[in-house]
């Protein structure tokens, strides 16, 4: 099976901050990676499929980047509206595991 | 709109069985692949099965195999999560989430449920 790692967990920002946060596959998963944000009560939500293609709807401020084994999500001016947990997840390979989970919350 | 919508969640005793349903509404439900997934109490997401268009493929978690089966009737934009054996490390809030169409597996999860919770207790 492929194990997701995230970085770091968790992140304390303020608002107006450049986030990143970083993913890692415990073996290539060419650009099968996607990114979701959930906030406490709430299904996740998708940000970003194919490492950086940009979901519908999805503030800009958000992007992604990688191939291979690592990726980044990057919220590139923290909204407070943005301060949730953030999860990668491989779409490569069956079992289609997620990673552990990036808890923003406010420094 | 686009609409996933969980049910059959409850309490259960180890051992016993639950079958969870999902009802999908505002898409053409039999273009897409539909999966389940989980997430215990103060935990991250767990992945558990998928279930192909048209219902011929289906995958799972190595936790659940064996114990729980995905199925789908298109004809009633239903997909099944049929549980047995259940344990309690099997507590979670359950969403049934869309997959990409036909055969496209890559594609990220773009519409979820709300989730139904199954608590395994005695």
């Amino acid at each position: 099976d492929i194990q997701m790692t995230q970085s770091p967990s968790p992140l304390s920002a303020s608002v107006g901050d450049r986030v990143t946060i970083t993913c890692r596959a415990s073996q290539t998963i060419s650009r099968y990676l996607n990114w979701y944000q959930q906030k406490p009560g709430e299904a996740p939500k998708v940000l970003i499929s194919a490492a950086s293609s940009l979901e519908s709807g999805v503030p800009s401020r958000f992007s992604g980047s990688g191939s291979g084994t690592d990726f980044t999500l990057t919220i590139s001016s923290l909204q407070p509206e943005d301060f949730a947990t953030y999860y990668c997840q491989q779409s490569h390979r069956t079992p289609f595991t997620f990673g552990p989970g990036t808890k923003v919350d406010i420094k | 709109q686009v609409q996933l919508v969980e049910s059959g969640g409850g309490v259960v005793q180890p051992g016993r069985s639950l079958r969870l349903s999902c009802t999908a509404s505002g898409f053409t439900f039999s273009r897409n692949l539909m999966h389940w997934v989980r997430q215990a109490p103060g935990q991250g997401l767990e992945w558990v099965a998928v279930i192909s268009y048209d219902g011929s493929n289906k995958y799972y978690a190595d936790s659940v195999k064996g114990r729980f089966t995905i199925s789908r009737d298109n004809s009633k934009n239903t997909v099944y999560l049929q549980m047995n054996s259940l344990r309690a490390e099997d507590t979670a809030v359950y969403y049934c989430a869309r997959g990409g169409e036909y055969s496209n597996y890559y594609s990220g999860m773009d519409v979820w449920g709300q989730g139904t919770t199954v608590t395994v207790s005695s």
